[in-house]
């Protein structure tokens, strides 16, 4: 089985800080995304990337940046924590596939906290 | 922008009986898919159903398609207590990029 692993279940920090979310696969999948989760607004997609060294916007990008040094590894970076960015943070990860056609495994989740 | 909406938000149902959730888009997909939310973790995807196709079967799950009205819809037979998470649905575009877009899901709640 694929495992998708977010470094931390529970994270608080504070306002103006540089935050560091970690996801890291197992199973060799070109493609990995962050999404945050709030209520009522569903998964919004931040960043993905393609491809080592990759990557492209997602919908919501603003205050914040990616980095995939390693195909398995995508981080997730807050430049300047603000509360507005308190929220549940999943990543994922997908094969290539033809046609889009692949399914995308989650991670577990990060609930950050920004006070 | 959002591209799945979800209906109903949330739904309350006995054990044993059919829960049927629909999902609307509005541009143009190569496939739909729908995935499940148990409380407090990560999405699992549950079925996969490409844009030529009306129907699909997966266990107790029934996927409809309709690329004319852009809808699908969502059927748990026999449901379980076990089935009680949040289900979303998830499209892809035309467009060419690898991003999914997904809805803001179904609550349901399954009673024993």
């Amino acid at each position: 089985d694929v495992k998708v692993t977010q470094s931390s279940r529970y994270l608080v920090k504070r306002t103006g800080e540089k935050v560091f979310l970690e996801c890291v696969q197992d199973m060799d999948h070109e493609n990995m995304f962050w999404y945050r989760q709030d209520p009522g607004l569903g998964l919004r997609l931040i960043y993905f990337s393609y491809d080592v060294k990759m990557k492209e916007k997602g919908d919501i990008p603003e205050g914040y940046s990616v980095s995939r040094e390693k195909k398995e590894r995508f981080s997730l970076i807050l430049e300047s924590a603000s509360t507005n960015q308190t929220s549940m943070y999943l990543c994922a990860s997908s094969l290539v596939g033809q046609g889009r056609d692949q399914p995308q495994h989650f991670g577990d989740g990060t609930r950050l906290s920004i006070l | 922008s959002q591209q799945g909406e979800e209906d109903p938000q949330a739904l309350s149902i006995q054990e044993g009986e059919n829960a049927t959730m629909n999902c609307s888009y509005k541009t143009s997909i190569n496939n739909l898919q729908w995935y499940r939310q148990n409380s407090g973790r990560g999405l699992v995807h549950l079925i996969l159903i490409r844009s030529n196709e009306r129907e699909k079967h997966s266990g107790r799950l029934r996927v409809t398609l309709d690329t004319s009205k852009k809808s699908s819809s969502l059927l748990i037979t026999a449901s379980r207590a076990a089935d009680t998470a949040s289900y979303f649905c998830a499209t892809d575009s035309t467009s060419g990029t690898y991003k999914y877009i997904f809805g803001t899901g179904t609550r349901l709640k399954v009673l024993a």
